[in-house]
């Protein structure tokens, strides 16, 4: 399996501009989240998915913020418009169900000027 | 809310020495408890995973113990390595699916 699949690994965009990161989770996994790491804060979860329905939206910092899994193999995290205190490293993974071990992705850097 | 606390925040040893990571969490009601690695500029990697029924959990050169009436979970790593060298973070997740993070310990492993 080539584990969880995140794109892209970079991304450099101005202020104000739509930011799209998306994340293919492993075959078979029925539960998806998505992290944000920065330095300040640590590792902190935006939203959880179980069987591509969003469980849990709490952590998503503002309306700028959206998610979405349209099916099993994929998930899109938005950002519009973005801001430069977006910038951090956006972490998907997923997992067989809810909070059994996770399989994190490689992640996208965010830089937002 | 969770708050999970990893000490100390960076170690240096030299390979060859026995060491123990501290997590701390102030909600007993954890669905499990795991231990992550991450590499600079990589995403994390599982290491261990402890049921929160159980008491502690072996893989390798690797044991994790928890105590859930403490709110304590220690991370062993016996007979270090310099490839062991990593952030090691912890999580406990809740029965509700949330997530809580420690902020890692950062470890390097002198040769």
């Amino acid at each position: 399996d080539a584990g969880v699949i995140q794109s892209p690994r970079h991304e450099v965009t101005e202020m104000g501009q739509e930011v799209t990161l998306r994340c293919k989770p492993i075959s078979g996994h029925n539960s998806l989240f998505w992290y944000r790491q920065t330095m300040m804060r640590g590792l902190e979860l935006l939203i959880y998915f179980n069987n591509n329905v969003p469980i849990d939206d709490s952590g998503m910092p503002e309306d700028r913020f959206s998610a979405k899994m349209p099916n099993a193999s994929f998930s899109t995290l938005k950002i519009q418009p973005s801001e430069p205190r977006d910038s951090a490293v956006y972490f998907c993974a997923s997992s067989w169900a809810g909070p059994d071990t996770q399989y994190f992705g490689p992640g996208t850097r965010l830089t937002v000027l | 809310k969770q708050e999970v606390t990893q000490i100390p925040a960076a170690l240096s040893v030299p390979e060859g020495e026995n060491l123990v990571l501290n997590c701390s969490f102030t909600d007993s009601a954890i669905y499990n408890l795991q231990w992550f690695r991450q590499d600079p500029g990589k995403g994390l990697t599982s290491l261990l995973l402890i049921q929160s029924s159980q008491r502690e959990q072996t893989s390798g050169r690797l044991n994790a113990s928890l105590d859930k009436s403490s709110g304590r979970s220690t991370l062993y790593i016996a007979a270090s390595q310099p490839g062991d060298s990593a952030t090691y973070l912890c999580a406990a997740p809740n029965t509700g699916n949330q997530f809580y993070f420690g902020t890692g310990t950062s470890l390097t492993v002198i040769p």
